[in-house]
């Protein structure tokens, strides 16, 4: 079955504790991203990543990072979290351009930062 | 830079009403690609439809249709005889071909627009 796993699902944590969100596609898709989503402000992106060894910021950025290691891996790390990091967080992949169908998404990891 | 807006933060419809959830976009694109998604109160994800810029055929599938207008960079989405069940929140989406900024392939979403189907 083709998905995008991510994992953890829920996560409370505590400032300043460095955290790994991972995601995982088996549809061999070349592109994948982070968004965040927040009440009243939709879903933005935070990292994208065209294939591996290949990531850039979307439109929010900081205070994440990314790796892409392998074409199937995009974990989103942060270093020393906060509490305005408390969010929903979704990854996503898909193919790349005009082969682009849909952008698949994961089940969504709920942080809360304290 | 690309924008989607969704100008309806929350519709609430007595079931069987139709509805239409509206969707403006802006893009410098020339080629880009419009969607719709569906976020349960589960909170997953749930793709409906992608549209390409050059297609303004419109769309109908089953109870959904979708309208869209390149003259009014518009794409609305109309639910026929609504449902519980239809009690949502819905994204429209767009991605272009990276000229625009935000990142090629990715997704500039509207902020939603949260559907009540009241019984």
């Amino acid at each position: 079955e083709a998905q995008v796993t991510q994992n953890p699902r829920y996560l409370i944590t505590v400032t300043g504790k460095k955290l790994t969100v991972t995601c995982s596609q088996n549809m061999n898709h070349e592109y994948m991203s982070w968004y965040r989503q927040d009440p009243g402000l939709g879903l933005r992106q935070i990292y994208y990543s065209m294939n591996v060894e290949v990531t850039d910021k979307g439109d929010v950025p900081e205070g994440y990072k990314v790796s892409r290691k392998e074409k199937r891996n995009f974990p989103l790390i942060l270093e020393s979290p906060s509490p305005n990091q408390t969010s929903l967080y979704f990854c996503a992949s898909s193919l790349l351009g005009q082969e682009n169908t849909e952008a698949f998404f994961g089940q969504g990891t709920r942080l809360t930062v304290v | 830079a690309q924008k989607v807006t969704q100008a309806q933060t929350e519709i609430s419809v007595v079931e069987k009403e139709d509805v239409t959830l509206d969707c403006v976009y802006e893009t410098r694109d020339t080629t880009y690609y419009l969607f719709w998604y569906k976020q349960p109160p589960s909170g997953e994800l749930v793709f409906l439809i992608r549209r390409n810029s050059f297609d303004e055929q419109n769309e109908i599938s089953g109870r959904y249709s979708w309208n869209f207008q390149k003259s009014t960079s518009s794409f609305n989405f109309t639910i026929t005889a609504s449902q519980v069940v239809d009690s949502a929140v819905y994204f429209c989406a767009l991605s272009g071909s990276g000229y625009s900024g935000g990142g090629a392939d990715g997704l500039t979403f509207g902020k939603g627009t949260h559907l009540i189907i009241q019984p």
